[in-house]
């Protein structure tokens, strides 16, 4: 079946930087992706809808400056957290829908720690 | 707007026996109701989904799940669950033509020896 893949797994970084991560959709083209984080033991939580050639659609509280997403081809989806902070550590996870009806393919996740 | 509500946190269960993991939902419009299991540093995968048709859906590793207009639940059940079954259980909805997902909470399924 189709397989979505996020890059880099896992990524510590220090309080003040910038993080990328990669959401990829192998063998199948995806227009739209989303983009969730997940505290510890708690649900998911949609943050944006990355659209592939324009502009993403950010979920209520989300601060677009802090999280950029950009949408560079039909199979990649970036997320950057920009200037990182201790509280922003949390399991990212993005997704992609399939051609099949309703179906939607999850990546394994980017587990995020700031220091 | 969706919502989706778990009402249980945790669920504790000793091992072959059944379990029931209970999910309603709040929508003004038709939607497409899921569960995912999230195990141990994993992520997400998908249990089951109800499209349309029949109300009981039947999914991987036995799961089952029984679509309900009138309570507005979707309650996903086991007749005898195994200690693997030990992971971080999601009900979603998602409204027709969207593709965006909401999810619940989760609840955490314990399988006692």
């Amino acid at each position: 079946g189709a397989v979505v893949s996020q890059h880099p797994s896992r990524v510590i970084c220090k309080s003040g930087t910038s993080v990328k991560i990669e959401c990829r959709s192998l063998d199948f083209q995806a227009t739209t992706m989303f983009w969730y984080r997940q505290f510890p033991k708690q649900s998911l939580m949609l943050m944006a809808t990355s659209n592939e050639g324009s502009k993403a659609t950010y979920e209520q509280g989300v601060e677009k400056d802090k999280f950029l997403i950009n949408h560079a081809s039909l199979t990649l989806s970036t997320l950057t957290v920009t200037s990182a902070h201790p509280e922003d550590s949390s399991f990212y996870i993005c997704s992609a829908p399939g051609t099949l009806r309703e179906t939607q393919y999850f990546g394994p996740g980017t587990r995020l720690l700031v220091l | 707007a969706q919502s989706v509500t778990q009402l249980d946190s945790q669920v504790p269960v000793f091992e072959e026996a059944p379990v029931e993991l209970r999910c309603n939902y709040s929508s003004s419009v038709s939607v497409y109701l899921f569960w995912y299991v999230q195990y141990p540093n994993q992520g997400l995968q998908l249990l089951l989904k109800y499209l349309s048709g029949s109300t009981l859906v039947k999914g991987i590793n036995g799961f089952e799940a029984e679509f309900n207009k009138s309570q507005t639940s979707f309650h996903l059940r086991k007749p005898s669950v195994h200690i693997s079954d030990t992971a971080e259980y999601f009900c979603a909805v998602s409204v027709w033509g969207d593709d965006k997902i909401i999810f619940g909470k989760g609840t955490r399924l314990h399988i006692l020896p």
